[in-house]
């Protein structure tokens, strides 16, 4: 079945500095790619996805890039602030199109 | 999106005992999906409920411990029985919507003790 890594597990950054973080799946038939941001307390949230037929994706200072080939996606956050600070899980959708096999998470803290 | 609503959204039970989760959704869907994260941990599939069958359970999950019920295409229950400290988590309810999307409800904080 599908297999989701997801580095790093903790990210620190500056106020106002990029941060990346990086997936990797296992089924080349996998299609759909969301990332979501969970607030400690509450339930993940969907902030940004991707599908197969697509490298890039923007929303304001989030991007999403995908490399079917290397099977392996990206979330970009730019000019970061402390409010950024969160959980981020990457997802797969696995071989029944719609469930999704999440990675293990990245924790950012953006400090001022 | 889907609006889905989960009950209850906390709850601290005891040892051996059962406790059922609703999950309601606002618009008709074909699948629906029941996850577990455990304290700090990601988030796991634990099984689809699809409605007029039975729900299809990930490994190292059974249907005798987690059982389903999907009585139509807007509703769907878990239940943990006979629960232990182990299956103490964050019991996650979601539907995809508005193509492929994946949206999660509340979300029930399960305590036991």
């Amino acid at each position: 079945g599908e297999n989701v890594e997801q580095h790093p597990s903790t990210l620190s950054v500056q106020e106002g500095d990029s941060a990346v973080i990086k997936c990797t799946y296992s089924d080349s038939a996998s299609n759909y790619f969301p990332w979501y941001k969970q607030e400690l307390g509450k339930r993940p949230q969907l902030i940004i996805d991707i599908r197969s037929n697509v490298g890039e994706k923007k929303d304001q200072r989030i991007a999403v890039t995908l490399n079917k080939t290397a099977k392996h996606f990206s979330l970009h956050i730019t000019e970061t602030q402390p409010e950024d600070s969160a959980v981020y899980f990457c997802a797969a959708s696995n071989q029944a199109g719609t469930a999704l096999i999440f990675g293990k998470g990245t924790t950012l803290s953006v400090s001022s | 999106s889907a609006v889905i609503s989960q009950k209850p959204s906390r709850d601290i039970c005891q040892r051996g005992t059962s406790l059922t989760i609703q999950c309601q959704v606002d618009s008709q869907v074909t699948m629906m999906f029941w996850y577990r994260q455990q304290p700090g941990q990601s988030l796991t599939l634990i099984a689809t409920a699809n409605q007029g069958s039975e729900a299809t359970y990930e490994s190292g999950f059974v249907i005798d411990k987690f059982p389903i019920s999907r009585p139509n295409l807007t509703f769907s229950t878990l239940t943990v029985s006979n629960m232990s400290p182990e299956d103490s988590s964050i019991y996650l309810c979601s539907v995809e919507s508005s193509g492929n999307t994946i949206y999660f409800g509340e979300g029930s904080w399960l305590t036991v003790v």
